[in-house]
């Protein structure tokens, strides 16, 4: 079965803009999470979308949003982008939470400038 | 500071060797996974432990849960250059619904 889709793969933004990352999950898996990755920070946990509702979310800030549609694909939004955003951004998708198996994408990588 | 610390940061060692990298946390986690990623991937799931004193073994990666809960450890026997990658641990903390992620160990093989 296909696995876990992000687009897009590369993505250079302008400090003030704001930019949306798509996550595709793998058929039949109903939780998404968003992870932030640096190289100082690691993985941080973003938030986690389940059957359109987010059910829990990490220390970020307002400009950190996201969402899930019917077909469990989730998408996030960062707006007013500083520098300190630019990381790897990756989700993960698993059938009921990420106790259970959990499958990544290759991320998206977010340079701002 | 992290939830999870792992140690070492980095290690490099030489095909053949044996190494051991650690997971630790004060709190009580109801389950803790490793992955391992490499560059320009997501991470990969390796193992789940969800007992106390849980052992696994999937080939020459043996797994242990501690005890209480807390921390695990990874022991690889005779490294080899595949193993190469970033080991990250991951737990759910006991009555949470997210895993949180350790900072990693960058693991190189040298042949």
């Amino acid at each position: 079965k296909a696995g876990v889709t992000q687009t897009p793969r590369y993505l250079i933004k302008t400090r003030g803009q704001q930019v949306t990352l798509s996550c595709s999950p793998i058929s039949g898996h109903r939780s998404v999470s968003w992870y932030q990755q640096t190289p100082g920070q690691g993985l941080q946990f973003l938030f986690e979308y389940f059957s359109e509702t987010q059910r829990n979310k990490g220390n970020f800030p307002g400009r950190f949003s996201g969402r899930q549609f019917s077909n469990s694909r989730s998408e996030m939004n960062v707006s007013t982008l500083e520098l300190g955003d630019s990381a790897l951004y990756l989700c993960a998708s698993s059938y009921q939470n990420l106790n259970t198996e959990a499958f990544f994408g290759q991320g998206t990588r977010l340079t701002v400038v | 500071t992290q939830l999870l610390e792992q140690s070492p940061q980095f290690l490099s060692i030489q095909e053949g060797e044996n190494l051991t990298v650690y997971c630790n946390s004060s709190s009580v986690f109801s389950s803790l996974q490793w992955y391992r990623q490499e560059p320009g991937e997501g991470p990969v799931l390796l193992v789940t432990v969800v007992t106390g004193g849980e052992v696994k073994k999937l080939k020459r990666l043996t797994f242990q849960f501690g005890d209480a809960r807390k921390d695990s450890s990874l022991h690889i026997t005779a490294a080899q250059p595949g193993d190469t990658g970033l080991y990250l641990c991951a737990g759910d903390e006991y009555n949470n619904n997210d895993m949180r992620f350790g900072a990693g160990t960058r693991l190189t093989v040298k042949p």
